[in-house]
């Protein structure tokens, strides 16, 4: 199957804390594997990417990991700030190439 | 143009009532996606057009719920006799590609139904 489970569904930090977020999948042919941020109201909107043949991307204070043979990635966000306070959502390309979506993570940033 | 544009943003409506919700992809992408979003809820994935091909529709949850598409530009998602259950945000997105090549999906802002 496609599924992908996302945890935790509610993330609380303070300020300057770090935030991890973690997804595991289970369709082998996923090769894909991007995170979209949504702040309240809005769309989602890519932040970060990984395609399978890396292990690990960078940009700034956000990063993602992927272990293939575990099947599960992660998203960490550093030096966390109350601008990322949103729902954060992991999503993968399997076989079928339609983008399967978590359920997502909130993620409260205490100033 | 600019992005997805999506219309109505907001659509109040009759159980019983049918709706129409359009998406206006952004110039070039040749995939259109549709996805449903429920209240505190992920992405569910409705149906796929990709070019020319028959779109994947094993998303869409009933045969009340249909979509059409014009080449690569302009869908329409058609609800008919809605239910209490439909009310949702309903979120378009088009990529560049579609298939192996599917990237970066770019959302609209969503049409939010609600059905008394």
């Amino acid at each position: 199957g496609e599924n992908v489970e996302q945890h935790p569904s509610t993330l609380s930090v303070q300020e300057g804390d770090s935030a991890v977020i973690k997804c595991t999948y289970s369709d082998s042919a996923s090769n894909y594997f991007p995170w979209y941020k949504q702040e309240l109201g809005k769309r989602p909107q890519l932040i970060i990417d990984i395609r399978s043949n890396v292990g690990e991307k960078k940009d700034q204070r956000i990063a993602v990991t992927l272990n293939k043979t575990a099947k599960h990635f992660s998203l960490h966000i550093t030096e966390t700030q109350p601008e990322d306070s949103a729902v954060y959502f992991c999503a993968h390309r399997g076989g079928s190439y339609i983008p399967t979506f978590g359920r997502g993570t909130s993620l409260i940033v205490h100033p | 143009g600019a992005g997805v544009s999506q219309s109505p943003s907001n659509k109040v409506t009759e159980k019983g009532k049918d709706v129409e919700l359009r998406c206006d992809p952004i110039s070039g992408h040749t995939a259109l996606y549709w996805y449903r979003q429920r209240l505190g809820q992920g992405l569910e994935f409705l149906i796929y057009f990709q070019g020319n091909s028959a779109p994947d529709k094993s998303g869409l949850p009933s045969d009340r719920f249909s979509a059409e598409r014009t080449g690569e530009s302009v869908s329409t998602l058609t609800i008919q006799r809605t239910q209490q259950e439909d009310s949702a945000v309903y979120l378009c997105a088009s990529s560049l590609t579609g298939g192996a090549g599917t990237g970066e999906l770019f959302f609209g802002e969503g049409s939010r139904l609600t059905v008394l």
